[in-house]
């Protein structure tokens, strides 16, 4: 059971909005700590899609965005496409753990 | 650009030891923060550790404590993980990853590089 708590999956239609929620505690997001986001595209390894919250590293589409208020982050994805169909993830420090944590994973389907 | 380059694929016996290599190319070791990550069949990632800035040794995750071991060999460039007395419940891919700097604190790490996996599997 992860300390960070995100839905098992979320869907939309192309060209539609979705928004993945990664839910923490005080111990995590709720400290202060960052949250950093990763796509993982079946059989591959995961690729960093945000960082420090709201970052996006070049080359990735401005379609992703991320943000964080409180306890929680979420990622957002606008004029979603095939493509993204993926497994995402959020990540993040817990000071109980003394270590970085994730959650469990998001899949995203694309109607 | 730093390339994560892992060895390959494992099948262990319940109760062994693995060790996996993850060489890096176009940097050196000391230029890198190396981290590893797992990853079970169908399940989500778990982070293993890995190099601590903040006193230049190796941190690990709470419940790996006592059975996963990190090294670091300069003079190859490759980082190894190695995780003892392995269950079944090890079978996974292990990943190794790269935070952004050397010097960013643990409690703001991030991954921006991984390697392409590694898959241990432990059957008898």
């Amino acid at each position: 059971q992860s300390v960070l708590t995100q839905p098992p999956s979320v869907s939309g239609a192309p060209g539609q909005t979705v928004t993945i929620s990664c839910t923490g505690s005080s111990s995590n997001i709720g400290a202060g700590y960052d949250v950093h986001w990763y796509q993982q595209l079946p059989g591959t390894a995961p690729k960093y899609l945000i960082y420090a919250n709201s970052n996006r590293p070049s080359g990735v589409p401005d379609r992703f965005s991320g943000s964080k208020s409180g306890t929680s982050a979420s990622l957002a994805i606008t004029g979603l496409q095939a493509e993204d169909e993926a497994d995402y993830y959020c990540q993040s420090y817990d000071s109980s753990l003394s270590g970085s944590a994730f959650g469990g994973g998001t899949k995203l389907t694309v109607l | 650009q730093v390339q994560l380059v892992q060895s390959g694929a494992e099948v262990k016996k319940p109760g062994a030891s693995v060790k996996v290599s993850c060489k890096v190319s176009a940097y050196t070791l000391t230029e890198v923060s190396i981290h590893w990550v797992r990853q079970v069949p169908g399940k989500g990632l778990e982070w293993m550790g890995g190099f601590n800035p903040d006193d230049g040794e190796t941190i690990y995750a709470q419940r790996f404590q006592g059975r996963v071991t990190l090294t670091e060999d300069t003079s190859t460039d490759t980082a190894y993980m190695e995780l003892s007395s392995l269950r079944s419940e090890d079978t996974a891919m292990y990943y190794c990853a790269t935070a952004p700097s050397v010097v960013i604190p643990v409690s703001m790490v991030y991954f921006d590089l991984w390697g392409q996996g590694t898959l241990v599997t432990v059957s008898s």
